[in-house]
């Protein structure tokens, strides 16, 4: 089973920050990487697929990359509204899928 | 408008049995692999299970499998999973999830369920 370990576990930052997630998996998965967002009592949110595709409708300051076994979410200039929890989730076992524990960005 | 509604959690003692029932609108729900993923509270996601197209393949994380039944019926518009022998460490929000994926091509989880609260115990 491939693993998957996000860090930091939990963040602080403030308003206009830039923001970096890192999310590892336990082999190769190449591309096969998506990101999501979740706030508390919702349902979690789409954000990034294939490792780098903006889902439609997300703003642009959320970014992602990388291949292989080491990604990244980077959220450009925090706003309010981006504290929340973010997961990330492989795809490459498709159609069973593993998700990273999740990394709490919380406001300074 | 693409639309998921998960309905069926409650209080369930150990052992039980609960059915969960997802209804899917404003999309070609047949066309779609659709997914179960869960969080316990205060925890993180897990993927639970998945089911093709047509409903004839069906996968399972380890921890559910031969106790958990995916099912679909694509006259309804429905997302089944039967939940059996019921364990504490089953309790968790239970979403439906949409998969933009194929059999052998990866996908993602553009649209999700408000999810349904399923409690085990006694």
């Amino acid at each position: 089973d491939i693993q998957m370990t996000q860090s930091p576990s939990s963040l602080s930052a403030s308003v206009g920050d830039r923001v970096t997630i890192t999310c590892r998996a336990s082999l190769n998965i190449r591309t096969y990487l998506n990101w999501y967002q979740q706030k508390p009592g919702k349902a979690p949110k789409l954000l990034i697929y294939a490792s780098s595709t903006l889902q439609s409708g997300v703003p642009s300051r959320f970014s992602g990359s990388g291949s292989g076994t080491d990604f990244t979410l980077t959220i450009s200039s925090l706003q309010p509204e981006d504290f929340a929890t973010y997961y990330c989730q492989e795809s490459f076992s498709t159609p069973l899928y593993t998700f990273g524990q999740g990394t709490k960005l919380e406001i300074k | 408008e693409v639309q998921l509604v998960e309905s069926g959690g409650g209080l369930v003692q150990p052992g039980g049995s609960l059915r969960l029932s997802c209804a899917a609108s404003g999309f070609s729900f047949s066309n779609y692999w659709m997914n179960w993923v869960r969080q316990a509270p205060g925890k993180g996601l897990e993927w639970v299970a998945s089911i093709k197209p047509e409903g004839s393949d069906r996968f399972y994380v380890a921890s559910v499998r031969g106790r958990f039944i995916v099912s679909r019926d694509n006259s309804k518009n429905s997302l089944i999973l039967q939940m059996n022998s019921l364990r504490g460490e089953d309790t968790a929000i239970y979403y439906c999830a949409r998969d933009q994926g194929k059999r052998f091509v990866p996908g993602w989880f553009d649209a999700w369920g408000q999810g349904t609260l399923v409690t085990v115990s006694s």
